[in-house]
């Protein structure tokens, strides 16, 4: 199967930073890829569809200023969480799909664990 | 809006035996369900992709069904072992996903 793979593994940061989190398609482009999120114990949550080359769509709740993607290539999106907060501490997880609609699989990258103090 | 149901949340069984985990959604004009396994700390990795025309795949020991106009899928897990033992998550092009079902297998 595809590949997408997520760098860092893990970050923690002071409060007040901004992070990046890579997302990329190994072997595969990506028009579109997805970022979730996942607190402990709880399923993952959508935060925004990135696409390539134009803007990122956001899901209700989410703040597009504080969580900023972006689509540079077809095989890699960024998330950087600005100006980080305790709160903001969670599991990041990128995935993308190996065509260009909702029918085709979707593949995880690894994750992020980000730790703000 | 999508909403996705798990069930069970939890299930911890023996070795060897044949397991079903239930996943419901609510609106069902998908294009597919996919189903995946989340081990603690760790990304997801797919196990079985049903487009909606399709009614099941197999993969193994594992066996998804889809109902579409029902708003259902079951995974079967044959002879299960310790090694299946993770969280079980289902979700539909939609994006939404379920809660899981928390899998243990002891020996």
């Amino acid at each position: 199967g595809a590949v997408v793979s997520q760098h860092p593994s893990w970050v923690i940061c002071k409060s007040g930073t901004s992070v990046k989190i890579e997302c990329r398609s190994l072997d595969f482009q990506a028009t579109t890829m997805f970022w979730y999120r996942q607190f402990p114990k709880q399923s993952l949550m959508l935060m925004a569809t990135s696409n390539e080359g134009s803007k990122a769509t956001y899901e209700q709740g989410v703040e597009k200023d504080k969580f900023l993607i972006n689509h540079a290539s077809l095989t890699l999106s960024t998330l950087t969480v600005t100006s980080a907060h305790p709160e903001d501490s969670s599991f990041y997880i990128c995935s993308a799909r190996d065509g260009g609609g909702p029918s085709y699989e979707q593949y995880f990258g690894p994750g992020t664990r980000l730790t703000v103090t | 809006k999508q909403e996705v149901t798990q069930i069970p949340a939890a299930l911890s069984v023996p070795e060897g035996e044949n397991l079903v985990l239930n996943c419901s959604f609510t609106d069902s004009a998908i294009y597919n369900l996919q189903w995946f396994r989340q081990d603690p700390g760790k990304g997801l990795t797919s196990l079985l992709l049903i487009q909606s025309s399709q009614r099941e795949q197999t993969s193994g020991r594992l066996n998804a069904s889809l109902d579409k106009s029902s708003g259902r899928s079951t995974l079967y897990i044959a002879a299960s072992q310790p090694g299946d033992s993770a969280t079980y998550l289902c979700t539909t092009d939609k994006l939404i996903f379920g809660t899981g079902t928390r899998l243990q297998v002891f020996p």
